[in-house]
């Protein structure tokens, strides 16, 4: 059963409008991240996120920003969505240390027309 | 160069036989080493995790460590067709770099 939950599972939405993704976790976990995936396509890291108040881009430059108010919390906002942003997001957290893998959630699947 | 790299694929094998699955990192810190199963559509889910060199076992699945060659492989014994997905490794940096970076993945294929 996971522990880490992303809402929605998908989502339509119109172009310019604002989106927030959600990710919870109830492991604890200090680390938290999201990723962009595009069908058949790798991982791609958009932000982490080491503990509460802190945040970093990832590898691949995305528009979208990312919040740490809550340790359980991580939710990723685009402030005016654009067909360009259609895509899988992926969020994933880990405990400290590293010999500790990623646990994923489910994704949402983000569609902007 | 890329820093984790495999083999994109397909591999196809018959159902029953040993699926060999290879992964080359260019970091020699990485200091842990991750196998994930992702299926289509589905977010990716770890199957194997292996520090030390040499092999570890864990059911039908095997990983090997050869950190002297920066090689990391997972061996599938007995394949099945649920075992059909896209296998990714993942490699973590050395030091305080927690970041995992994931290969491409290879597209497993078992045919009945």
């Amino acid at each position: 059963e996971a522990d880490i939950y992303q809402t929605p599972r998908y989502l339509v939405i119109g172009t310019g409008k604002k989106i927030t993704l959600e990710c919870s976790q109830t492991m604890g976990h200090d680390k938290m991240y999201w990723y962009q995936q595009d069908p058949g396509m790798e991982l791609h890291l958009i932000h982490y996120s080491y503990g509460v108040n802190s945040t970093e881009k990832g590898d691949l430059s995305s528009e979208s920003t990312v919040s740490r108010i809550r340790t359980e919390h991580f939710p990723l906002t685009l402030e005016s969505a654009r067909p360009s942003h259609t895509s899988q997001y992926l969020c994933a957290s880990s405990v400290l240390g590293t010999g500790n893998g990623y646990t994923f959630g489910s994704g949402t699947r983000l569609t902007v027309v | 160069q890329k820093e984790v790299e495999q083999n994109s694929g397909p591999l196809s094998v018959p159902e029953g036989a040993i699926a060999s699955l290879n992964c080359t990192y260019s970091d020699r810190g990485s200091q842990s080493f991750f196998w994930y199963r992702q299926y289509s559509g589905k977010s990716p889910e770890l199957i194997m995790f292996i520090y030390s060199n040499g092999d570890k076992e864990d059911g039908r699945f095997t990983a090997q460590l050869n950190k002297a060659s920066q090689y990391v492989s997972l061996l599938i014994r007995d394949s099945q067709p649920s075992d059909s997905a896209t296998y990714l490794c993942a490699v973590t940096g050395g030091g305080s770099n927690y970041k995992l970076t994931f290969g491409k993945g290879t597209l497993l294929t078992v045919n009945p």
